[in-house]
C-alpha cells in the first residue's frame, strides 16, 4: 500500500532559526514528490515538485532534497520567519497519475518570536 | 487569474439536510479535483474530472455523495442527506497536464453537520 509518513508531527522553533522536516514514502512506481504549504484556514500552496532525477530544489528560503534510493525527502527552511508558521504537506505521485497522489498528514510548524 | 474559487467558505447545517458545494476552476485547466481534509485522515481524494468527465470516483465515501461538472468552469459536490461524520473541509483543486501537473487549490469549504 502506498504510504507517506512525515515527521515530526509538530515543531516549534524561534524566529530566525533553521529547521528540517522529513518525509518517507513507499509509493511505487515513483513519479514525483511535492511539498505544499498550508496556512491555517487556507488551501495548500505548492512549494516544489521534484522528479526522480532531481536531488535538490530551492524556492527562496525553502530547499527540498530527494533521495529516491532510500525513498526519503526533506524540506529545509532557512532563517525562519513568523509567516512560515503553517502545515507542510508531502505528496508523492506514482507514475500512474493523479489518482495515486498520496498525501502525508503534514508537519505543523510554529515559528515563535 | 483569481485562482480556484469555492463557495460557500463555511456551511453549518443539520443532519439530514442537503449540502451543495461549488467550485470554479482556473480558466484553461482541464483537470478538476475534489478533496476532503480532516485532522484524522488528512487530505483524501474524492473524485476527479478530466475535460468535464469523471475519471475516478473511487474515493467518494458512499451514495450520499455526488459530483457533477456540467461545463469547464463549474463543478458541484453534493451531499444528501448529510451526516455529522461528513464534517470536514472540502477542497477543490484544478490542474493542467497529463497527471503530473501542479495542483492549484481553492480556499476550501468548511462543513459542519450538527
Amino acid at each position: 500500500k502506498n504510504q507517506v509518513e512525515q515527521s515530526p508531527q509538530s515543531l516549534i522553533i524561534l524566529e530566525g532559526k533553521n529547521c528540517t522536516l522529513q518525509c518517507n514514502y513507499t509509493v511505487s512506481p515513483f513519479s514525483n514528490l511535492r511539498w505544499y504549504k498550508q496556512d491555517t484556514g487556507r488551501g495548500p500552496v505548492s512549494l516544489t515538485i521534484m522528479t526522480f532525477s532531481e536531488n535538490t530544489k530551492s524556492n527562496g528560503r525553502y530547499t527540498a532534497t530527494l533521495d529516491a534510493d532510500t525513498k526519503q525527502s526533506s524540506l529545509h527552511i532557512t532563517a525562519s520567519q513568523l509567516s512560515d508558521s503553517a502545515s507542510y504537506i508531502c505528496v508523492v505521485s506514482a507514475r500512474t497519475g493523479y489518482s495515486t497522489l498520496t498525501f502525508g498528514k503534514g508537519t505543523m510548524l510554529l515559528v515563535s518570536p | 487569474d483569481a485562482g480556484v474559487i469555492q463557495s460557500p467558505r463555511h456551511e453549518v447545517t443539520e443532519m439530514g439536510q442537503e449540502v451543495t458545494l461549488r467550485c470554479k476552476p482556473i480558466s484553461g485547466h482541464d483537470y478538476l479535483f475534489w478533496y476532503r481534509q480532516t485532522m484524522m485522515r488528512g487530505l483524501e481524494l474524492l473524485i476527479y474530472f478530466n475535460n468535464n468527465v469523471p475519471i475516478d470516483d473511487s474515493g467518494m465515501p458512499e451514495d450520499r455523495f455526488s459530483a457533477k461538472m456540467p461545463n469547464a468552469s463549474f463543478s458541484t459536490l453534493k451531499i444528501q442527506p448529510s451526516e455529522p461524520r461528513d464534517s470536514a473541509v472540502y477542497f477543490c483543486a484544478s490542474s493542467y497536464g497529463r497527471g503530473t501537473g501542479e495542483l492549484f487549490f481553492g480556499e476550501g469549504s468548511r462543513l459542519t453537520v450538527l
